[in-house]
């Protein structure tokens, strides 16, 4: 069965910081890599997705992934506590278009 | 507007009764998606549709069942509900153009008793 694998956390950071959250998936196959923030009580809101090896920069967020390591990171820059959520790691099937989730890490950013 | 929006938002309903959830969405995608989310449980798929005609089962679609009315609405309905089916429903959506990641409806917070 594919799995993609989160630490649950929480990971807890100072504000200003770097925030490192990592994930680990099953399937050697998958092409697609996403990663989700969800507010507690919200639906998941898609902020990053990767799908070559190496980093991929969007403002605070870089993803970085590699596939001989089955391992795909999310970093972000400078936290805020506006970013204290749960981030969910997805996969990506390349022929169906069906994700299969993490379970989460919770980040909690520290004034 | 929201792009996907689902009803109810909230719903509490007895063991056997059938319910009925519903998604709409704008955004103009292809694909459909429902999940429920547990605690420490993640998402989970329950069916995915790929256009009208095509209705898949996802990996826990036991106990439900699905409608595609049409390209802009994916209903999910429970025949006769029962307490482990407590959980909050997603709709999601994607597209081939919109690249591979999935969008998300408001959900749906379904309580059985």
């Amino acid at each position: 069965q594919k799995e993609v694998e989160q630490n649950s956390g929480p990971l807890s950071v100072p504000e200003g910081a770097i925030a490192s959250l990592n994930c680990t998936y099953s399937d050697r196959g998958s092409q697609s890599f996403f990663w989700y923030r969800q507010y507690s009580g919200k639906s998941p809101e898609l902020i990053m997705f990767i799908y070559s090896n190496g980093d991929k920069e969007d403002g605070r967020f870089t993803a970085q992934l590699n596939k001989a390591s089955q391992y795909v990171s999310l970093l972000i820059r400078d936290s805020q506590p506006s970013d204290s959520a749960t981030y969910l790691c997805a996969v990506g099937e390349d022929s169906s278009y069906k994700l299969i989730f993490g379970s989460g890490t919770r980040l909690l950013v520290r004034p | 507007d929201a792009d996907v929006t689902q009803t109810p938002r909230n719903r509490i309903t007895k063991t056997g009764k059938r319910i009925m959830l519903e998604c709409s969405q704008t955004k103009g995608h292809d694909r459909m998606y429902w999940y429920r989310q547990d605690p420490g449980l993640g998402l989970r798929l329950i069916y995915y549709s790929f256009d009208v005609k095509d209705i898949n089962k996802g990996e826990i679609s036991d106990g439900y069942s699905v409608s595609r009315q049409a390209q802009a609405k994916f209903s999910l309905s429970l025949e006769s509900a029962i307490p482990n089916q407590t959980a909050l429903y997603f709709c999601a959506t994607s597209d081939l153009l919109a690249g591979r990641g999935q969008y998300f409806g408001p959900g749906t917070r379904l309580t059985v008793t």
